[in-house]
């Protein structure tokens, strides 16, 4: 069974520069994740999707963030325009059908993004 | 205060020892509490998830929640050198929302 895929695997930008990443999850996985990790810190939650809706984007940056899911397979994460606090690595997970109880999500590489 | 917090480390462990890790958290309506193993330049992996107080145990690796205490645990047996990783703990809320701390760093020495 494929894992889930991310592209690319690394992003160098100036800042001001937009940036897209790509995500495709596990086959059959209704719930996507879009999550933030910086060097030394745990990932954080930007964006969940339960099939094609974004049920918890609080902790997105709208004001330069964007996300969609079109069809509720693929994702893309946009950044426009990038700032030099935006370089991380950028991590998208997905996981099966929730039955009230946690479901083991599972990662992909992730996309690490530097903005000079 | 942070959700999740850790111990950032590193903790360094003689090989064939037991690793100790320790997490404690914020929110008392937490609903789920998981384990997962972070290689340098890698993605996290599961290890363990527990709901119940008390102990769970899978192969080397134990995990134990005390939900009065709010802590969670995880204990790594009979260490190896590829058990040298950092290991984010994280709590799940009803909605499925995760929430991770920082992550322990553990290094398992020859």
């Amino acid at each position: 069974e494929a894992g889930v895929v991310q592209s690319p695997r690394y992003k160098i930008i100036e800042k001001k520069q937009p940036v897209a990443f790509w995500c495709n999850p596990i086959s059959g996985h209704n719930t996507l994740y879009w999550y933030l990790q910086n060097l030394g810190q745990g990932p954080e939650l930007l964006i969940r999707y339960e099939n094609e809706e974004a049920v918890d984007d609080s902790q997105l940056p709208k004001d330069r963030f964007s996300a969609e899911r079109l069809k509720g397979v693929d994702s893309t994460l946009k950044i426009q325009p990038a700032e030099l606090g935006d370089s991380a690595v950028y991590l998208c997970a997905s996981s099966g059908r929730t039955s009230g109880k946690y479901n083991e999500q599972f990662f992909g590489p992730g996309t690490r993004l530097t903005v000079l | 205060q942070k959700e999740v917090e850790q111990n950032s480390g590193p903790l360094s462990v003689p090989e064939g020892a037991i690793a100790s890790l320790n997490c404690t958290y914020s929110d008392r309506g937490s609903q789920s509490f998981f384990w997962y193993r972070q290689y340098s330049g890698k993605s996290p992996e599961l290890i363990m998830f527990i709901y119940s107080n008390g102990d769970k145990e899978d192969g080397r690796f134990t995990a134990q929640l005390n939900k009065a205490s709010q802590y969670v645990s995880l204990l790594i047996r009979d260490s190896q050198p590829s058990d040298s990783a950092t290991y984010l703990c994280g709590r799940g809320d009803s909605w499925g929302k995760l929430q991770f701390g920082a992550g322990t760093q553990v290094v398992v020495t020859p």
